[in-house]
């Protein structure tokens, strides 16, 4: 079965620009995370979806952050305007049914500069 | 928030070694999940563990959930190379309405 697709696979921008990231989940899967995670951390939660709907965003920065998944399936996340702190991997997993184990794509790493 | 501490935060081994790691949590966890990430990749899950108590092999790894349910410890018996990463602990509260919680991470080097 493939797995989670995510692009772009590394992204260099400038503080204040905009960025978006894609993921196709694994066919099926009904729950999708957006996890981000900085270098030497462990990754951290920021919104997790239950088919089209948003069952947590409480950890996601909403003034800069927001995250889309219109038709259940793929998933875009988008910062605008980025911030030097936002630079780290942006992994996005996904679950059969949130019950099930999350398995993680390779992840877009961002650079700020 | 929940946070989990996973120790030790690096290890350097020989091959052939066997390897032991742990996590600690304040809070209870009805599931707990060992991941290994190696550079440009993204985590793979190792092994999954749903009740208390529950030890699970696989392959040369083995994990347990603890009885109290706020730790777990994974194994790696008689290493390789390939071994080599860094290895997550990371806890779900459970309900499939909570990401999960990861710990910071163990990197295991493995010396020639």
């Amino acid at each position: 079965e493939a797995g989670v697709a995510q692009s772009p696979r590394y992204k260099i921008i400038e503080k204040r620009q905009s960025v978006a990231f894609w993921c196709n989940p694994i066919s099926g899967h009904a729950t999708l995370y957006w996890y981000q995670q900085i270098l030497g951390q462990g990754p951290k939660l920021l919104i997790q979806f239950q088919n089209n709907g948003v069952v947590d965003d409480s950890q996601l920065p909403k003034d800069r952050f927001s995250a889309e998944r219109l038709k259940g399936v793929d998933s875009t996340l988008k910062i605008q305007p980025a911030k030097l702190e936002d630079s780290a991997v942006y992994l996005c997993a996904s679950s059969l049914d949130g019950r099930q184990p999350q398995h993680f794509g390779d992840g877009t790493r961002l650079s700020i500069l | 928030g929940q946070q989990l501490n996973q120790s030790p935060q690096s290890m350097f081994i020989q091959e052939g070694e066997d390897v032991s790691m742990n996590c600690t949590s304040s809070s209870i966890f009805n599931t707990w999940l060992w991941y290994k990430q190696e550079p440009g990749e993204g985590p793979v899950l190792l092994i999954a563990l749903y009740k208390a108590g529950e030890l699970t092999s696989n392959g040369r790894l083995t994990a347990q959930f603890g009885i109290t349910r706020k730790d777990s410890f994974l194994n790696i018996s008689a290493s390789i190379p390939s071994d080599v990463g860094i290895y997550f602990c990371a806890g779900d509260s459970g309900g499939g309405a909570d990401g999960l919680t990861f710990g910071k991470g163990t990197h295991l080097i493995i010396q020639p």
